[in-house]
């Protein structure tokens, strides 16, 4: 089954304790995208990656940090959580001719307290 | 003032209505116009994409595109308990372009 996975999909955490979150799709897409969803403000963009070893920042990059050294993997890290990055992430994927059709993943929902 | 615009309701009908979702943007590179559907605890599924100014139709589903005013719409015929979600549109210039989301519109269709 064609399929965007994140994990995890809840995490509670404390303040300054790195995390990461795991993106992986399994359709060869070259395109992926990591977003952040928060009421009142929708689906805000956060780092997005052409390639393997390209990537380059969205509207949101502050406080997060993303790899692509493979091309179904695109991991989303947090060195040092804070509060305001308490949010609901998705990670998105598509083919390189389609890159307007994104194919999301199931979200995850991160806490930081 | 942001770059789209939507109404996030939420907006209630009675089964078999005709729903009528707007968003209202204000770059006119924007080329390519889609509508998302999200289920509650669930990601953003794409419901409809269209090119340009027209119209496209899918089943229940009509999208409207009218850049000289800079409006989208999305219409439901005979809407089912089933398309209660949060709808999202999107644009872009496209390319490599960035997508830019709407901040949703939060529907209930009510048996």
């Amino acid at each position: 089954e064609a399929q965007v996975t994140q994990n995890p999909r809840y995490l509670i955490t404390v303040t300054g304790k790195k995390l990461t979150v795991t993106c992986s799709q399994n359709m060869n897409h070259e395109y992926m995208s990591w977003y952040r969803q928060d009421p009142g403000l929708g689906l805000r963009q956060i780092y997005y990656s052409m390639n393997v070893e390209v990537t380059d920042k969205g509207d949101v990059p502050e406080g997060y940090k993303v790899s692509r050294k493979e091309k179904r993997n695109f991991p989303l890290i947090l060195e040092s959580p804070s509060p305001n990055q308490t949010s609901l992430y998705f990670c998105a994927s598509s083919p390189r001719q389609g890159i307007n059709e994104q194919f999301f993943g199931p979200g995850t929902r991160l806490t930081v307290l | 003032q942001k770059e789209v615009e939507q109404d996030p309701g939420p907006l209630s009908v009675p089964e078999g209505a005709i729903v009528s979702l707007n968003c209202t943007y204000s770059n006119s590179a924007f080329q390519y116009f889609m509508w998302y559907r999200q289920y509650s605890r669930k990601g953003p599924e794409l419901l409809m994409y269209t090119y340009s100014s027209g119209n496209k139709e899918d089943g229940r589903f009509t999208a409207q595109v009218d850049k000289s005013s800079k409006y989208i719409s999305l219409f439901i015929r005979d809407s089912q308990p089933s398309d209660s979600a949060t709808y999202l549109c999107a644009m872009s210039a496209g390319g490599y372009q960035k997508v830019t989301f709407g901040t949703g519109t939060k529907l209930q269709v009510i048996p």
